[in-house]
């Protein structure tokens, strides 16, 4: 099993809500990452947690609020957001994080209103 | 830090005709070199990847790409692309040390012309 899924698929929200991201893998990945992809662009990393642990934090705002239960969960806790936070967020595992290949859930497209 | 340049933004290819990517890097060791591809609206697939040995590697649809450390370079290539084929392609880059960070290249969208 290679894949790593994300949930859901599409979210729209108000900015006085509150929702969250989830993603999942079953591949033993030790390394999990959220990322932000606007269109035509690249995906920006946002966060790193290797070992469950937090690592990276790409000075993102405290609105995003990243979060791992466990080895194989993955979530981003969303707050009160911007419409210029509406993007495509990937999920992403890898072996560990030193630089290794990454494999990507299908991202959920959120849209904020 | 590592840092990648994909110079074409945009390329157009006719279906059944040879296809390059160009992709350069910046790292001061032998950096962990990828491909991806990413249709629209979804997730990113990954092609292939080097990390070391054999220069040329071989990667899932048919595309191969090669490594060469005088030129900083990890073009991707495919000798006869397809409709399907048709997608945004990112390089990246991975530290094999310290570094958690995979890094991207700004992408190159690919349009295949029948």
């Amino acid at each position: 099993d290679t894949e790593v899924t994300q949930t859901p698929k599409h979210l729209v929200m108000g900015m006085t809500n509150k929702k969250s991201l989830k993603c999942e893998q079953h591949m033993g990945h030790r390394a999990m990452y959220w990322y932000k992809q606007k269109a035509k662009k690249p995906p920006e990393l946002m966060f790193v947690y290797s070992y469950e642990k937090l690592s990276i934090n790409e000075s993102v705002p405290s609105r995003f609020s990243p979060e791992c239960p466990n080895s194989s969960l993955l979530n981003l806790h969303l707050h009160a957001l911007q419409p210029e936070d509406s993007a495509l967020y990937l999920c992403a595992s890898s072996q560990d994080a030193r630089g290794r290949e990454a494999f990507f859930g299908q991202g959920t497209r959120l849209t904020v209103v | 830090a590592q840092s990648v340049t994909q110079p074409d933004i945009h390329i157009t290819v006719s279906e059944g005709a040879s296809l390059e990517l160009r992709c350069n890097y910046s790292y001061g060791a032998t950096p962990y070199l990828f491909w991806y591809v990413q249709s629209p609206g979804q997730g990113l697939q990954l092609l292939l990847k080097y990390f070391s040995g054999d220069t040329l590697v071989q990667g899932i649809k048919g595309f191969e790409a090669e490594f060469k450390r005088s030129q900083s370079s990890f073009n991707l290539r495919k000798p006869s692309v397809h409709w399907s084929d048709a997608a945004e392609y990112f390089c990246a880059v991975g530290a094999n040390f310290g570094n958690e960070k995979l890094t991207f290249g700004t992408g190159t969208r690919l349009t295949i012309i029948p």
